[in-house]
């Protein structure tokens, strides 16, 4: 199985910081996803990646950036936090002949901004 | 109009119960059609796939997709507690890209 590991359960940081939320899939799939989770509102995308060093805007990059130097890995930065951030993050993978199976997700960061 | 809408519920039910989740959607290119469940503080999981229209079970789980209507529904037969949590609906033409609902959340009480 796929697995895909994000490095944090929780976070706290302040507004202002400059935070780093990192993703690490351990099979070798091309597409690579940071979404957002909020009540009411689902589950928004911020970023993807089809491959390495390439990045396309999702429909919530405003206060965001991506990096992916390797394949396995996708990292997501906050520039300069603030709380209207405070969410649920979440990396998904998707890829190759799995694509048709849909996502796999990470267990996802709860970030709180104060 | 959002690609994909779902009643977001709240839905109680009482154990046993069959329950019934549904979403639209508005583009027809959409073929892939997943549901995912997701327990609180989790991410979410895959539960069911189902590729163009037709249905699919597997064991308590039924899914439904009609693209006549752009309608797809999550049927739980004998729900059980153990299936409270929030269930997502996802859709996607290429397979490389997924749209969601917003979600559902569901509790099955004893």
């Amino acid at each position: 199985d796929v697995k895909v590991t994000q490095s944090s359960r929780y976070l706290v940081k302040r507004t202002g910081e400059k935070v780093f939320l990192e993703c690490v899939q351990d099979m070798d799939h091309e597409n690579m996803f940071w979404y957002r989770q909020d009540p009411g509102l689902g589950l928004r995308l911020i970023y993807f990646s089809y491959d390495v060093k390439m990045k396309e805007k999702g429909d919530i990059p405003e206060g965001y950036s991506v990096s992916r130097e390797k394949k396995e890995r996708f990292s997501l930065i906050l520039e300069s936090a603030s709380t209207n951030q405070t969410s649920m993050y979440l990396c998904a993978t998707v890829g190759g002949l799995t694509g048709v199976y849909g996502y796999t997700f990470g267990s996802g960061t709860r970030l709180t901004v104060v | 109009q959002k690609e994909v809408e779902q009643d977001p519920g709240p839905l109680s039910v009482p154990e046993g119960a069959i329950v019934s989740l549904n979403c639209t959607y508005s583009n027809s290119a959409f073929q892939y059609f997943m549901w995912y469940r997701q327990y609180s503080r989790k991410g979410p999981e895959l539960l069911m796939y189902t590729y163009s229209s037709g249905n699919k079970e597997d064991g308590r789980f039924t899914a439904q997709v009609d693209k006549s209507s752009k309608y797809i529904s999550l049927f739980i037969r004998d729900s059980q507690p153990s299936d409270s949590a929030t269930y997502l609906c996802a859709m996607s033409a290429s397979g490389n890209q997924f749209y969601f609902g917003t979600g559902t959340s569901l509790t099955v009480i004893p």
